[in-house]
């Protein structure tokens, strides 16, 4: 199948700083990303979605101030956690889709802990 | 009610048996039925994916969908500690374009 790279695998912070987490399809243009977020022992929540060249549309619930995603490129999306507190503390994945790609593929997924 | 409902578990089945995962679904608009293994803090990886109704094999594992009943099952044949992870099903219609909604996951346990 195809791959999504995503980095970094973890990353601890200090609270109040930015931390980014970029994803790059390998052998794909992923022309959306979809970027979740996870919690111990629960599912995939959404976070939200962003084509290659537009603005991202997020989810209900989801400050787009806060978590910053670009989309430049039909190879690389990142995702920025800005003003990280430790309630942002999470397991972030990224999944990428191509035109016509159904069921897309996920990255490696980023364990954040923000201390 | 939830558009994918899967039983979160946990499974626990001794080595060598035959696991059955299920997930049902309320919107028939749905195309795309995937199944995804999870291990502990890592991505999820897709183990299988099929759009028409029926059986799809892929050496221990088969996905059968039936879309009359709105309901996908995943069986894992000779099952192997190696295989003690979470499953997530997913399911995808086309609204211009791709949605996917996914279950909440069952979390399988294998003992040697």
């Amino acid at each position: 199948g195809a791959v999504v790279s995503q980095h970094p695998s973890w990353v601890i912070c200090k609270s109040g700083t930015s931390v980014k987490i970029e994803c790059r399809s390998l052998d794909f243009q992923a022309t959306t990303m979809f970027w979740y977020r996870q919690f111990p022992k629960q599912s995939l929540m959404l976070m939200a979605t962003s084509n290659e060249g537009s603005k991202a549309t997020y989810e209900q619930g989801v400050e787009k101030d806060k978590f910053l995603i670009n989309h430049a490129s039909l190879t690389l999306s990142t995702l920025t956690v800005t003003s990280a507190h430790p309630e942002d503390s999470s397991f972030y994945i990224c999944r990428g889709g191509g035109t016509g790609l159904a069921e897309a593929f996920f990255g490696q997924g980023t364990r954040l802990t923000v201390v | 009610q939830k558009e994918v409902e899967q039983d979160p578990g946990p499974l626990s089945v001794p080595e060598g048996a035959i696991v059955s995962l299920n997930c049902t679904y309320s919107n028939s608009a749905f195309q795309y039925f995937m199944w995804y293994r999870q291990y502990s803090r890592k991505g999820p990886e897709l183990l299988m994916y099929t759009y028409s109704s029926g059986n799809k094999e892929d050496g221990r594992f088969t996905a059968q969908v039936d879309k009359s009943s709105k309901y996908i099952s995943l069986f894992i044949r000779d099952s192997q500690p190696s295989d003690s992870a979470t499953y997530l099903c997913a399911m995808t219609l086309n609204t211009g374009g791709f949605k996917t909604i996914f279950g909440a996951g069952t979390r399988l346990f294998v003992k040697a």
